[in-house]
């Protein structure tokens, strides 16, 4: 059972440059997200799926698209990547009791550098 | 807007001494509140949540968290702290009503002294 799968682990970009963060989970969560980290801020919610063909803006939305084709999947795009985004960043899903997400499972984390 | 404060950037305990990390939040109502762990280079692991019912509740690792609706308290403890629980704790909180999104404090870091 993988759970939650992100991809890469690592990467470096150069500013202006665009890519995808992906991600990917086998338990059938209506639920999906992505988190920002950063030293001394916690975690910050950038956007999040609650299905397929839903999507919405978190916390810190700008820079950053998503889309829901199918249940497993909620990639990440940067468009043009700049040095503000050099984070690491969490991919996280859940079980969803009503409207209620009952328990987070987190991937392992992209640390992403913006050079 | 629901909220989460969690006052302590940085906790040192010996190890077998007791922890006490705490939390506190921001709503009008009884929230579902969450912690989560996080081990060096890893993602969020629950440890424990309370959605109702009895306020002390017990989750993985020796841990257990208090409910106190009049102080908006949801603090973690464990009575002997082990090398290994040096970690980030995260205290999250999801509001009923509107779109159940957790929102999450800023975290601890726990530092295990030998």
């Amino acid at each position: 059972n993988a759970g939650v799968t992100q991809t890469p682990k690592f990467q470096v970009l150069k500013t202006g440059q665009s890519m995808t963060l992906q991600c990917a989970q086998d338990m059938n969560h209506e639920y999906m997200s992505w988190y920002r980290q950063d030293p001394g801020m916690g975690l910050r919610l950038i956007h999040y799926s609650v299905g397929a063909g839903i999507t919405d803006q978190g916390e810190v939305p700008n820079g950053y698209n998503v889309s829901r084709s199918t249940t497993e999947d909620f990639p990440l795009r940067l468009l043009s990547a700049a040095p503000s985004q050099t984070s690491v960043y969490f991919c996280a899903s859940s079980y969803r009791t009503g409207a209620i997400n009952e328990k987070l499972f987190f991937g392992s984390g992209t640390q992403l550098s913006v050079l | 807007a629901q909220s989460v404060t969690q006052p302590d950037i940085h906790i040192t305990v010996s190890e077998g001494a007791s922890l006490e990390l705490r939390c506190n939040y921001s709503y009008g109502a009884t929230p579902y509140l969450f912690w989560y762990v996080q081990s060096p280079g890893q993602g969020l692991q629950l440890l424990l949540k309370y959605f109702s019912g009895d306020t002390l509740v017990q989750g993985i690792k020796g841990f257990e968290a208090e409910f106190k609706r009049s102080q908006s308290s949801f603090n973690l403890r464990k009575p002997s702290v082990h090398w290994s629980d040096a970690a980030e704790y995260f205290c999250a909180v999801v509001g009923p009503g509107g779109s159940y999104i957790p929102t999450f404090g800023r975290g601890t870091s726990l530092i295990v002294h030998p």
